[in-house]
């Protein structure tokens, strides 16, 4: 069984601070993958990031960062000097690779709603 | 390059009727995957295809859903007889490749039933 848990349901901030969204996983499988998505106001869900289990390298892209730690099983997002355009809910999301098959689903945490205000 | 099409954007329907969402994934995407999303639930994969065939519906709640996909850049998602519990954002999602590999979400259909 694969279970994500973002435990943070709403974070309220306010424009130039920065961030933290926290995501913890569950798995068995040591072969699996990690993402994030945001879902603004508008409704669509964009694909943020995609990482594997064997990279625990850190990612940064512009204000945004993920720290990935196997040992604590956890992937948190950052954004650094938010906008109120980061507003958004913002879901974190495992697939495990079953080796046979190479069948595997997405499971979703339950999302962050992350609203910055000016 | 577009991106995974859904139509309509929003339908409203009153309880009985029949329903039909669409999607055009991406085209080269092996993979097709339809979600429903609400406030209850969150995110849950409905069923998903592969090269057309249906890999994995045990997400579909009951027979009053089914979905298709004749051609690779088709699918339907079916909803006979609608109920108000239905009422949700349904999403089609694509991706190249492994099942593992990363899924774009088309924009939803927001499908209300009275």
């Amino acid at each position: 069984a694969q279970k994500v848990t973002q435990a943070q349901t709403e974070i309220s901030v306010v424009e130039k601070e920065d961030v933290t969204l926290d995501c913890v996983y569950e798995t068995r499988d040591t072969t699996y993958y990690l993402f994030w998505y945001k879902q603004p106001p508008s409704g669509e869900l964009v694909f943020l990031i995609r990482r594997n289990s064997f990279d625990e390298q850190n990612e940064i892209s512009g204000r945004y960062s993920w720290n990935f730690q196997k040992s604590t099983s956890s992937f948190n997002f950052t954004i650094t000097a938010s906008q109120v355009v980061d507003s958004a809910v913002y879901f974190c999301a495992l697939s495990e690779a079953f080796m046979n098959s190479g069948y595997s689903t997405l499971t979703f945490g339950k999302g962050t709603m992350l609203l910055v205000s000016p | 390059d577009a991106g995974v099409i859904q139509s309509p954007r929003h339908e409203v329907t009153e309880m009985g009727q029949e329903v039909t969402l669409r999607c055009k994934p991406i085209s080269g995407h092996d993979y097709l995957f339809w979600y429903r999303q609400t406030m209850m639930r969150g995110l849950e994969l409905l069923i998903y295809f592969n090269n057309n065939v249906p890999i994995d519906d045990s997400g579909m709640p009951e027979d009053r859903f089914s979905a298709k996909m004749p051609n690779a850049s088709f699918s339907t998602l079916k909803i006979q007889p609608s109920e108000p519990r239905d009422s949700a954002v349904y999403f089609c999602a694509s991706s190249f490749g492994q099942a593992t590999d990363t899924q774009y979400f088309g924009p939803g259909t927001r499908l209300t039933v009275l």
